[in-house]
């Protein structure tokens, strides 16, 4: 079994500061990893995704995001919080698998809020 | 480019009444297709998932219903709906099972 924890519902930062929404996974075998940012009464967008490789991922918008496996995390960062950032974000696992199809899993979503 | 739709847009339907909502997809082909719905702008709920035309798979039992009856096109459906169905609903498609899902813009379905 797959499952994503985003252990915060809620974040807040103000506009220029640093920001980290917090994801972990558990998958039985190597993961890959998503991020997408959802605004409001609109489907989610894709951000961007961990397959293999570099463990610093960047993305679109100026996200950012660590694959680490040692502790099993997939934090999204952004070195300077635009008010226009504020949105919902979910994080999404799959595992790998030589065979059969395997389903995503998406987190609860964390909303952040930036504050001007 | 890929591109999908869904419509409508938004649905307000009396309890019993019955439901389509239908979504298609531009731009690629036997792409893997999804319904979610989402509750109160929070987690999403697979409903069903399609890996191709007539294979669909269920999720969450529940009265509604979904079919593919042809390569990018997705429907959802339900004989009598529920207030209980009442949601966000999003369809989605991947060009294969280990891409980023991408996702159309939604129908918000008010059941009263």
């Amino acid at each position: 079994a797959q499952s994503v924890a985003q252990p915060e519902d809620q974040v807040n930062v103000a506009e220029g500061n640093p920001l980290t929404v917090k994801c972990t996974y558990s998958v039985s075998g190597n993961p890959y990893l998503f991020w997408y940012v959802q605004y409001p009464n609109r489907g989610l967008q894709f951000l961007l995704k961990y397959i293999t490789g570099d463990n610093l991922v960047k993305g679109s918008y100026g996200f950012e995001a660590e694959f680490n496996k040692s502790q099993t995390s997939f934090h999204l960062k952004k070195p300077s919080a635009l008010v226009s950032d504020s949105a919902l974000y979910f994080c999404a696992v799959r595992v790998m698998n030589s065979g059969g199809y395997q389903k995503v899993t998406f987190g609860t979503g964390t909303k952040l809020q930036v504050i001007p | 480019s890929q591109t999908i739709h869904q419509w409508p847009a938004t649905l307000v339907q009396p309890v019993g009444s019955p439901l389509s909502l239908e979504c298609t997809v531009e731009g690629t082909s036997n792409p893997n297709l999804y319904w979610y719905r989402q509750a109160a702008g929070r987690g999403l709920q697979l409903l069903f998932y399609s890996v191709g035309i007539g294979q669909i798979s269920s999720e969450v039992p529940q009265n509604l219903s979904a079919s593919r009856p042809q390569d990018r096109q997705f429907i959802l459906s339900s004989k009598k709906l529920l207030l209980s169905d009442s949601g966000f609903y999003l369809c989605a498609f991947e060009r294969d099972t280990y891409n980023e899902q991408f996702f159309g813009p939604g129908t918000r379905l008010t059941v009263l």
